[in-house]
């Protein structure tokens, strides 16, 4: 079993629609969570990040994290053709001088204008 | 000025050839690290370096070894290339220190195709 888990897509979805992307984590020693951006051909780039259960804003993007169920949520509001990229969820556990991030296979993202 | 970089972009060779993946980073941070992204676009961490000490080394054949010179650099040469080892490479680095959490900062990917 993938430590975090990801439905790969792709999703498809009209410009102006409200995006919901999911994860599962099975890694209880997970202490951070994090959204990642990629875009084709290009590295990752953080979205957001957060350690606790509840909701964290950052303009059109909503990050949610459930640690009773290990369910972690990434919401996109009035969506773009630019927002058209993959989404990875990760998990991150550290100590110390030691930090390991943990990836989903992402999600596929396509916004039609 | 780019952040994490990586050269070269593209590699195409043989198998059974060795390669090398040089990546810098001019953001000041202690930490680097080497992922594997495979064709099904799935991130695994390959190994993580912390002042120029190897941290994490996941199970990588013995045909990958890292080298990290200095806190700036960090380098991937791969012997007796395998076709399973077709994948973009991405060079990360991040910030670790007491009472931080390392954002990580990709480099561009280096994409390997073994023929």
């Amino acid at each position: 079993q993938k430590e975090v888990e990801q439905d790969p897509g792709p999703l498809s979805v009209p410009e102006g629609a409200i995006v919901s992307l999911n994860c599962t984590y099975s890694n209880s020693a997970f202490q951070y969570f994090m959204w990642y951006r990629q875009y084709s051909r290009k590295g990752p780039e953080l979205l957001m990040y957060t350690y606790s259960s509840g909701n964290k804003e950052d303009g059109r993007f909503t990050a949610q994290v459930d640690k009773s169920s290990k369910y972690i949520s990434l919401f996109i509001r009035d969506s773009q053709p630019s927002d058209s990229a993959t989404y990875l969820c990760a998990g991150l556990t550290r100590s110390g001088g030691y930090q390991k991030v943990t990836f989903g296979i992402g999600t596929k993202l396509q916004v039609i204008p | 000025d780019t952040a994490v970089s990586q050269t070269p972009k593209y590699l195409v060779t043989q198998m059974g050839n060795d390669k090398s993946i040089k990546c810098e980073q001019n953001l000041g941070h202690d930490t680097m690290y080497w992922y594997k992204q495979d064709s099904k676009k799935f991130l695994k961490i390959m190994f993580s370096y912390n002042n120029k000490e190897l941290i994490i080394n996941e199970t990588v054949p013995n045909r990958f070894s890292p080298k990290s010179p200095d806190k700036a650099h960090l380098n991937l040469h791969i012997n007796s290339l395998e076709l399973g080892d077709s994948a973009v490479y991405f060079c990360a680095s991040s910030q670790v220190s007491a009472g931080r959490t390392g954002e990580l900062f990709f480099g561009e990917g280096s994409r390997l195709t073994v023929l």
